[in-house]
């Protein structure tokens, strides 16, 4: 399953299939993007980042692909599993200021 | 090695009393960082702070709220004169340098 964060911020995908969550960034000038998990009731969990040098970093199940021509971060999560339903954010940060700015969030919904 | 601990977890004011948020970074993270979530939407940020200053103050409200983060002791988000449209979610989040931020449970705000 695909979803586009802004457009559409609901997903749903069949338990085992490959999710792939998308985000459209704002800034050029922004260097260092990272990836939360956010699960009803909790604060957002750290998942996975990437700087602006690299185009693609791997995790356990999880990776993130950065296209900075056209400013798009995806996350890319395989096999995906019922524990995976949340909403996911993408945040971008620039080189002054130590500052996050977070996109809308996408809700992943897993059907077994 | 304990987390971002945010308390309460859960505040009823009624209209017109004040609040106060407290969070306590991560061991070591010198930079503190409120944002605020309404339900089903995305993380909006409120202010960043360093030990005894303000850094970007940019998402907090003119009026009724401030923040502190003194050189003892956590970080508080001092609310005065609370109304319904103040019930939310308050997430604290702490980092150091260029390093993704970890956040808190949050606290759930309810004004009557």
């Amino acid at each position: 399953g695909e979803s586009v964060g802004l457009h559409l911020p609901t997903l749903s995908v069949q338990e085992g299939d490959n999710s792939i969550i998308n985000c459209a960034y704002s800034n050029s000038a922004s260097d260092y993007f990272i990836w939360y998990k956010q699960e009803s009731g909790k604060g957002p969990q750290f998942i996975i980042d990437i700087r602006s040098n690299m185009d693609k970093r791997q995790g356990q199940r999880v990776t993130v692909l950065l296209n900075k021509t056209v400013k798009h971060l995806s996350l890319q999560i395989a096999a995906t599993q019922p524990g995976d339903s949340a909403v996911y954010f993408c945040a971008e940060s620039r080189p002054t200021g130590n500052q996050f700015y977070f996109g809308t969030g996408t809700s992943l919904t897993v059907i077994p | 090695n304990a987390g971002v601990m945010q308390n309460p977890r859960h505040l009823v004011r009624r209209r017109g009393q004040e609040a106060r948020l407290r969070c306590s970074p991560m061991k070591g993270h010198s930079h503190v960082y409120w944002y605020r979530q309404l339900p089903e939407e995305g993380l909006k940020f409120m202010v960043y702070l360093q030990k005894e200053n303000i850094i970007d103050e940019s998402g907090m409200p003119k009026e009724r709220f401030s923040a502190e983060f003194p050189k003892e002791g956590p970080s508080i988000l001092r609310i005065q004169q609370v109304v319904r449209g103040d019930s939310a979610a308050y997430f604290c989040a702490s980092s150091v340098n260029n390093s993704p931020l970890h956040f808190g449970n949050g606290t759930r705000l309810t004004v009557t």
